[in-house]
C-alpha cells in the first residue's frame, strides 16, 4: 500500500527565515509526486509535479526537490502569504489516484 | 481553485436523509475524482470517473455510497441515508486525463451531519 509521511506537522518561521519541508514516501512505481498548497476553507491548489530522482522545480519562492525515497520543498525567505498547509501527494504508474500525507501547517510570522 | 466548480459549499442533513454533492470539472478536463478529508485526517481519494464511466471506485464505501459522470451535466457523489461519520469535506478534482496530468480541485463542499 502505497505511503506518505510528512514532517514536521507543523513549522513556524518568521519572515525571512528559509527551511525545508520533508515528504517521505512508499509507492509501488512512482508515476509522480505532487505538491499543492491548501488555505483554510479552500481546495488545494496544485504547485509542482516531479516524475524523477533528482528532478528540481521552482516557483516564486519555492522549490522542490525528489529522491527515490523522499521530496523536499525548500521556503526561501518565506513571507507570511506563504502561510498555509503543505501537502504531498504521491501517483502510482498504475494508476490515477493521488494517496496524500497529512500535510505541513506553516506559518510565517511578519 | 478557478475551474473546478462545487456546489453546495455547505450542506446540512439530519441522519437518514440523502446528500447530493456535484462538480463542474475544468473547461477542456474530461476526468473526474472524488476525495473526502475527515476531521484531523488527511485527503482520501474515492472514486476516478470518465464521461458515463467508472474507472477506480476502489477508496468508495461499499454502500450508501455512488458516484457518476453523465454524459450531459456535472459529476455527482450521492450519499443515502446519511450517518454522523459521513459529516466530512468532499473535494472534486479534475484533468485532462492521459499520463502526467495534474489533478486540481475545487473548494469542496462540507458536509455535516445533524
Amino acid at each position: 500500500e502505497d505511503q506518505v509521511t510528512q514532517s514536521p506537522e507543523a513549522l513556524r518561521l518568521q519572515e525571512g527565515e528559509s527551511s525545508s519541508l520533508n515528504c517521505s514516501y512508499t509507492v509501488s512505481g512512482l508515476r509522480g509526486l505532487f505538491w499543492y498548497r491548501q488555505d483554510p476553507g479552500k481546495g488545494p491548489e496544485f504547485l509542482f509535479t516531479l516524475y524523477s530522482a533528482g528532478e528540481e522545480k521552482e516557483k516564486e519562492r519555492l522549490k522542490a526537490t525528489l529522491t527515490k525515497k523522499e521530496s523536499f520543498l525548500h521556503i526561501t525567505a518565506p513571507k507570511p502569504e506563504d502561510s498555509a498547509t503543505y501537502l504531498c501527494a504521491v501517483q502510482q504508474a498504475s494508476g490515477s489516484r493521488l494517496t496524500f500525507g497529512e500535510g505541513t501547517q506553516l506559518t510565517v510570522n511578519p | 481553485n478557478a475551474g473546478v466548480m462545487q456546489n453546495p459549499r455547505h450542506l446540512v442533513r439530519r441522519r437518514g436523509q440523502e446528500a447530493r454533492l456535484r462538480c463542474s470539472p475544468m473547461k477542456g478536463h474530461s476526468h473526474v475524482y472524488w476525495y473526502r478529508q475527515l476531521p484531523e485526517e488527511g485527503l482520501k481519494f474515492m472514486v476516478y470517473l470518465q464521461k458515463e464511466n467508472i474507472i477506480d471506485e476502489s477508496g468508495m464505501p461499499k454502500e450508501r455510497f455512488s458516484a457518476e459522470f453523465p454524459k450531459e451535466g456535472p459529476s455527482i457523489l450521492r450519499i443515502q441515508q446519511v450517518v454522523r461519520g459521513d459529516s466530512a469535506a468532499y473535494f472534486c478534482a479534475s484533468s485532462r486525463g492521459g499520463t502526467n496530468q495534474p489533478q486540481h480541485f475545487g473548494d469542496g463542499t462540507r458536509l455535516s451531519i445533524l
